[in-house]
């Protein structure tokens, strides 16, 4: 069973562009969270999504937003984008209801911003 | 809302040692996951473990959930079980809740 992917793995932009993330779940999995991780503040939440619905949302400024397809994959946004948006970005799957919630990680994105 | 705490923040041991690591949370929680980071960023998953003991290969944990702690064992080191082991546990609504985590380096 393939694994969480999210593309692209690399990204390096200049300040005030935007950027999109792609994350793809296990197959079966509904929730789809992202993470920031930088090495000053640890792993932050963003958002999470199932079913296509954000059911939760991290303390980041609008300039953050995402969405969730028909077929669970997610995408993130980014827009004008800041010297301390640099990091690795991690998306997460898991089944999402239930009890049963172990979450599993993609490879992540590195996004260097200029 | 839920604190976590690892414990130590930094461990350096010679290949062949055995270690534990230490989670501490403030609240009851229904999931407690165990992850190893490698030195490229990704996140492995080690346990799920919301209580009980598990075991895999040279790791293993055991969480006391009435105590509100849980603990991971590294049984003869090797140098590929260098990198960052973080705490997760489920926060309210829909997200982990994650440590500081404690970052391991194995000697040769």
């Amino acid at each position: 069973k393939a694994g969480v992917t999210q593309t692209p793995r690399y990204l390096i932009k200049t300040r005030g562009q935007q950027v999109t993330l792609s994350c793809s779940p296990i197959s079966g999995h509904r929730s789809v969270s992202w993470y920031q991780q930088t090495p000053g503040q640890g792993l932050q939440f963003l958002f999470e999504y199932f079913s296509e619905t954000q059911r939760n949302k991290g303390n980041f400024p609008g300039r953050f937003s995402g969405r969730q397809f028909s077929n669970s994959r997610s995408e993130m946004n980014v827009s004008t984008l800041e010297l301390g948006d640099s990091a690795l970005y991690l998306c997460a799957s898991s089944f999402g209801s239930g009890d049963f919630n172990e979450q599993f990680f993609g490879p992540g994105t590195r996004l260097t911003v200029l | 809302g839920i604190q976590v705490e690892q414990s130590p923040p930094d461990l350096i041991l010679q290949e062949g040692a055995n270690s534990t690591l230490r989670c501490n949370f403030s609240d009851s929680v229904n999931n407690l996951q165990w992850f190893h980071q490698n030195p490229w960023g990704q996140l492995i998953n080690l346990f799920y473990i919301p209580s009980g003991t598990k075991q895999n290969g040279r790791l293993s944990a055991t969480t006391v959930a009435t105590e509100r702690y849980s603990l991971l064992y590294i049984s003869s080191s090797q140098t590929t079980d260098s990198g960052v082991y973080f705490c997760a546990v489920d926060g309210s609504n829909y997200q982990l809740i994650w440590g500081a985590g404690t970052k391991l380096i194995i000697k040769p």
